[in-house]
């Protein structure tokens, strides 16, 4: 089976920074992804680790340990249009893609 | 190119009426998928599709089944709507396993009554 853990709800300030936990528990494990989705839209890919380590993309890191099945992502310079839904989903060695409850991430001025 | 389109973008059922949801992409992928997300929720796969000609479920599978008609398309259908299934439809799709990204629809705003 797979099992997954974000927190519900993370509040932050616009400009400061935040990190979004994820712990899972699957098999075949192949790497994490996270997806966003803002209010009324469609989840949209923001990144992928397969190995240990940060993974950088702009103002958007996103971390790995594989031994600890753990990973988190880490927005930068938070901005207004960050708020919304973020969703990690293990990827293995099945065809399917489950995710996450999300946290919906509230940026605050 | 239009990625994943669905259809209808919303729809109202009476209690025990049945439809299908239409689903296509234009991406050649092998694999998609349909979740349902309830207000304020996560996720949820109802079935999905490894590859042309064949189905497996997901988490929620009960009150629907699935077909994927060719590589482009992959419907689901509700033969007897229930107000708990009321939701927000989403299909997706991604080239296969591993750490392809999965594209999404625009969902289904389901409403049964």
């Amino acid at each position: 089976g797979q099992s997954l853990e974000q927190p519900s709800e993370v509040t932050a300030v616009e400009g400061a920074i935040v990190q979004i936990n994820c712990t899972y528990q699957t098999s075949g494990f192949y790497g994490l992804s996270w997806y966003q989705q803002h209010d009324g839209g469609a989840p949209t890919f923001l990144s992928y680790n397969a190995l240990d380590g940060l993974e950088e993309t702009g103002r958007f890191s996103s971390f790995l340990s594989r031994s600890d099945s753990y990973g988190y992502l880490l927005l930068q310079e938070l901005q207004m249009k960050d708020s919304a839904s973020y969703f990690c989903a293990p990827m293995d060695s099945s065809y399917k893609l489950i995710f996450g409850s999300g946290t919906r991430l509230l940026v605050r001025p | 190119n239009a990625g994943v389109t669905q259809t209808p973008k919303f729809q109202v059922l009476k209690t025990g009426q049945s439809m299908t949801l239409q689903c296509a992409q234009d991406m050649n992928h092998n694999s998609m998928y349909w979740y349902r997300q309830d207000p304020g929720m996560g996720l949820r796969l109802i079935y999905y599709s490894a590859s042309e000609g064949t189905t497996d479920k997901g988490e929620v599978p009960n009150g629907y089944n699935v077909s994927r008609l060719n590589k482009r398309e992959f419907s689901l259908r509700l033969e007897s709507a229930a107000p708990s299934q009321t939701s927000v439809y989403f299909c997706a799709s991604r080239d296969g396993g591993g750490d392809t990204e999965a594209f999404f629809g625009q969902g289904t705003r389901l409403t049964v009554v």
